[in-house]
């Protein structure tokens, strides 16, 4: 099974700052790879796929790169709505599509 | 829009089964997942059944206990949880698969609740 490795666990940042979250796949997952975003008590939320694709309705503030293992999430300028834990999960070929362990953004 | 329903709380054990069901698009085209969230934890994928149930997976912390299966007549999702242990307590997620691979839509959850 391919195990992911996301840090930090938490972050906490102010409103305009740039913030990056990394991810390791414990083997290449060819760019399949998904952010989500969820806040307290909701359903995760798509924001980005294939690594780098920002999913329809996300603000350009969010970005995804990298490739083979190492993948990163950054948001550009944090806004106040933006607190919140974010995962990243690998979809390379069959399940089990594993999970990072989530990191917490705090104000 | 996918609504999951049947979430409560039982015994160690003891069996539920989880019901979503989906709306807004054709169901019987997707490949759906579950996947679940316990108290304070992060997200662990749970189980995948391919449209036509031709194809079916489980995480190895819950196979041989969960059974994973689908009506596409009545564009639903089931999961029949047995041998229930605390450890199961979670929210579970009903989660559409894009043609791609990721989870492209996921329903609000429903809480199961293992404990005597």
């Amino acid at each position: 099974d391919i195990q992911m490795t996301q840090s930090p666990s938490s972050l906490s940042a102010s409103v305009g700052d740039r913030v990056t979250i990394t991810c390791r796949a414990s083997q290449g997952i060819s760019n399949s790879l998904a952010w989500y975003q969820q806040k307290a008590g909701k359903a995760p939320k798509l924001l980005l796929y294939a690594a780098s694709r920002l999913e329809s309705g996300v603000p350009s503030r969010f970005s995804g790169s990298g490739s083979g293992t190492d993948y990163t999430l950054t948001i550009s300028s944090l806004q106040p709505e933006d607190f919140a834990t974010y995962y990243c999960q690998q979809y390379y070929f069959t399940p089990p599509y594993t999970f990072g362990q989530g990191t917490k953004l705090e104000i | 829009q996918l609504v999951e329903s049947g979430g409560g709380l039982q015994q160690p054990g003891g069996s539920l089964r989880l019901s979503c069901t989906a709306s807004g698009f054709t169901f019987d085209a997707y490949t759906m997942n579950w996947v679940r969230q316990a108290p304070g934890k992060g997200l662990e994928w749970v189980s995948y059944i391919t449209g036509n149930s031709g194809t079916i997976y489980y995480a190895d912390s819950v196979r041989g206990r969960f059974a994973v299966s689908r009506d596409n007549a009545k564009n639903s999702l089931y999961l029949q949880m047995n041998s229930l242990r605390a450890d199961d307590t979670a929210v579970y997620y009903c989660a559409r698969r894009n043609r791609s691979g990721y989870f492209d839509s996921w329903g609000q959850g429903t809480l199961v609740t293992v404990s005597s």
